[in-house]
């Protein structure tokens, strides 16, 4: 049984469009978090979501949106694509915000 | 502020040598403690915590780390290297402010590299 799921795993897009990459965690926890790692393998944190309300907005730019419908699923929308939002995106989760975090497998997004 | 230092961003070892893997952080309350590993095209998983009490901490896969008030850190090591071994490693801080939010704060990572 997969803890932490996303998908899709692999996602390739041209610049200017509009992407979604879904996370769901079945470990009943209720911190999720999305992560974008670059090339140098530089982990920086996004956002992070606790019993679905936002907690943590890290400088991210407004093109990128989570939603998290209920506290198993935390969605990130991402709108206008530019280059440099290639990268591979975590999705995480936690019981609580201060203790061990499972990561999912990643999505890596090449945008053309 | 809280911040989290790897000193080396890739290391290389020699399969059967000692590992060690540095770790730093800046904190002015006791923070929570973490090691975790990241093996190609995977998402990180979780090697070892201090959270409290005994300040050395036994992870899997044989290695351990020991929290160090005085010096701040919180290196990570492994007796004896095996070619599985070879990962980036990210340490990681978090601790609860004021406000009752905790914030994660990782490492930039080390490579490590064994050698056969």
């Amino acid at each position: 049984d997969t803890a932490v799921s996303q998908t899709p795993k692999y996602l390739v897009t041209q610049m200017g469009n509009d992407k979604s990459i879904k996370c769901e965690q079945n470990l009943g926890h209720d911190t999720m978090y999305w992560y974008k790692q670059d090339s140098k393998k530089f982990l920086k944190i996004m956002f992070s979501y606790n019993n679905k309300e936002l907690i943590i907005n890290e400088t991210v730019p407004n093109r990128f949106s989570p939603k998290s419908p209920d506290k198993a699923h935390l969605n990130l929308h991402i709108n206008s694509l530019e280059l440099g939002d290639s990268a591979v995106y975590f999705c995480a989760s936690s019981q609580d915000a201060g203790n061990e975090q499972f990561f999912g497998p990643g999505t890596r997004l090449t945008v053309l | 502020a809280q911040s989290v230092t790897q000193l080396g961003s890739h290391v290389s070892v020699s399969e059967g040598a000692l590992v060690l893997l540095r770790c730093n952080y800046s904190s002015s309350v006791p923070p929570y403690l973490f090691w975790y590993v990241q093996y190609p095209n995977q998402g990180l998983q979780l090697l070892l915590k201090y959270t409290t009490g005994a300040t050395l901490v036994k992870g899997i896969n044989g290695f351990e780390a020991e929290f160090k008030k005085s010096e701040t850190s919180f290196h990570l090591t492994k007796p004896s290297a095996h070619m599985s071994d070879a990962a980036e490693y990210f340490c990681a801080v978090t601790r609860r402010s004021y406000s009752g939010t905790y914030k994660y704060i990782f490492g930039t990572g080390t490579r490590l590299k064994v050698l056969a």
